[in-house]
């Protein structure tokens, strides 16, 4: 089965500083999608960025880019000019496209980030 | 408005008194899926299903009931509670076919004493 490592629990930054969180996974699968999700102290999961496996281009969603290297299964989060409301629980995930696997979608622990003014 | 509806959104009961926390959906998605979250370990499926009358065991099945009867609805039932399952659980909706972004619940903050 697929494995998704959030190895950083915790993170900080500066306000208007740049702060990266880290995501590892395993799979052997050649196709599937990756996921930021965001949580906030209100428990919301919000759609922060996705990437498909087969677009080499990296995903960027306004002030948040990721750093997706494939062949090291690699999905790195970069968040530009932070600002407080970025305070949250930020989730990696992964999501299989493959009906052998039943779409699986498997999530990492999580990296609270903290936003200091 | 595209949402996933999960209710309540907290609930304290005591071990052993059968509960449900339900979901509905309104996107037409085939996908539903419960999960519960737990500090240090992220999101662990519970229980899925890719269709009317298709469910079927993720990673933390025991002592979940699930049923999909109809499209829209996925229920999680807890027959006879115990505090283990004191948890934050989430509903999550997703299409099959095109980007399966997972559409999540308003969590159900979930206390058994």
């Amino acid at each position: 089965a697929q494995t998704v490592t959030q190895s950083q629990p915790e993170m900080s930054v500066q306000e208007a500083e740049t702060v990266t969180l880290s995501c590892t996974y395993d799979t052997s699968e050649s196709d599937y999608y990756l996921f930021w999700y965001k949580q906030p102290p209100s428990r919301q999961m919000i759609l922060v960025i996705r990437q498909e496996a087969y677009k080499q281009q990296n995903a960027t969603e306004n002030r948040f880019s990721v750093n997706f290297q494939k062949a090291a299964k690699s999905f790195s989060l970069k968040i530009s000019d932070s600002q407080l409301g970025d305070a949250a629980m930020y989730f990696c995930a992964y999501r299989s496209l493959s009906a052998a696997n039943n779409n699986d979608m498997r999530f990492g622990a999580g990296t609270r980030l903290t936003v200091k003014p | 408005e595209a949402q996933v509806t999960q209710n309540p959104r907290y609930l304290i009961t005591v071990t052993g008194k059968k509960l449900t926390v339900t979901c509905s959906q309104n996107m037409n998605h085939e996908y539903m899926s419960w999960y519960r979250q737990d500090p240090g370990l992220g999101l662990r499926q519970i229980y899925y299903s890719m269709n009317v009358e298709v469910t079927d065991k993720g990673d933390v099945p025991e002592g979940y009931k699930v049923s999909r009867k109809e499209k829209r609805n996925f229920p999680l039932i807890l027959e006879s509670p115990s505090p283990n399952q004191t948890s934050l659980y989430f509903c999550a909706s997703s299409p099959l076919r095109g980007v399966p972004e997972a559409f999540f619940g308003q969590g159900t903050r979930l206390t058994v004493v």
